[in-house]
């Protein structure tokens, strides 16, 4: 069965620092796989994808994620955090239509 | 502006009480989907439409229903038969891009149990 794992639960990193989200999938197939972004009380806002092809993807506010296939993995980073980027950061596997499986989130705090 | 409207914002269900709650798109999406959020968890999949006039169970549909009628709709049901009902509600629609789908959530309602 497809599943995700988010190994932190909570980051804090200093404002200006940079940060760098993990996220490690289990799937037999090629995954598609997103990483999602929700402030408190909101829904969820993608910031960005990978179907396929370069494996570095960039995405809205200046996060990046890099798809590595031989570790399972598709880590979030931003190189420098401002104090707007505090929320809760899913990573999701797609194993095409209709299926999406979450991972349980990690939230960020930013520290002046 | 197009996007996913979700109301109400905040819901209280009384005991023995059915209560729905409303989805609204206007992206032109075919596909669309209800999610159940708790604290510390992933979103779970309670129901889902690729097309109008029919859905699907998703992963934890027992204690809720819902209707296909308008490709722009799908609201959701919370019957008196789920037990524990209070918890943060994603409605989602979907676009499709060659074999893959975006989802696209809306901003969510939260139900909460008098």
């Amino acid at each position: 069965a497809q599943s995700v794992t988010q190994p932190d639960i909570h980051i804090t990193v200093s404002e200006g620092a940079s940060l760098e989200l993990r996220c490690n999938y289990s799937y037999g197939a090629t995954p598609y796989l997103f990483w999602y972004v929700q402030s408190p009380g909101q829904g969820l806002q993608l910031l960005l994808k990978y179907f396929s092809g370069d494996t570095l993807v960039q995405g809205i506010k200046g996060f990046e994620a890099e798809f590595k296939r031989s570790q399972s993995s598709f880590n979030l980073r931003k190189p420098s955090v401002h104090w707007s980027d505090a929320a809760e950061y899913f990573c999701v596997v797609g194993t095409g239509f209709q299926k999406l499986v979450f991972g349980t989130g990690t939230r960020l705090l930013v520290s002046p | 502006d197009g996007g996913i409207t979700q109301s109400p914002k905040y819901l209280f269900r009384k005991e023995g009480q059915n209560v729905t709650l409303s989805c609204e798109q206007n992206l032109n999406h075919d596909a669309m989907y209800w999610y159940r959020q708790d604290p510390g968890q992933g979103l779970r999949l309670i129901y889902y439409s690729q097309i109008v006039n029919d859905f699907q169970k998703g992963d934890i549909a027992e204690g809720y229903s819902v209707s296909r009628e308008k490709k722009e709709s799908f609201p959701l049901t919370v019957t008196s038969a789920q037990k524990n009902p209070t918890a943060f509600y994603l409605c989602a629609s979907g676009r499709g891009e060659g074999e893959v789908e975006t989802q696209y959530f809306g901003p969510g309602t939260r139900l909460l149990v008098l």
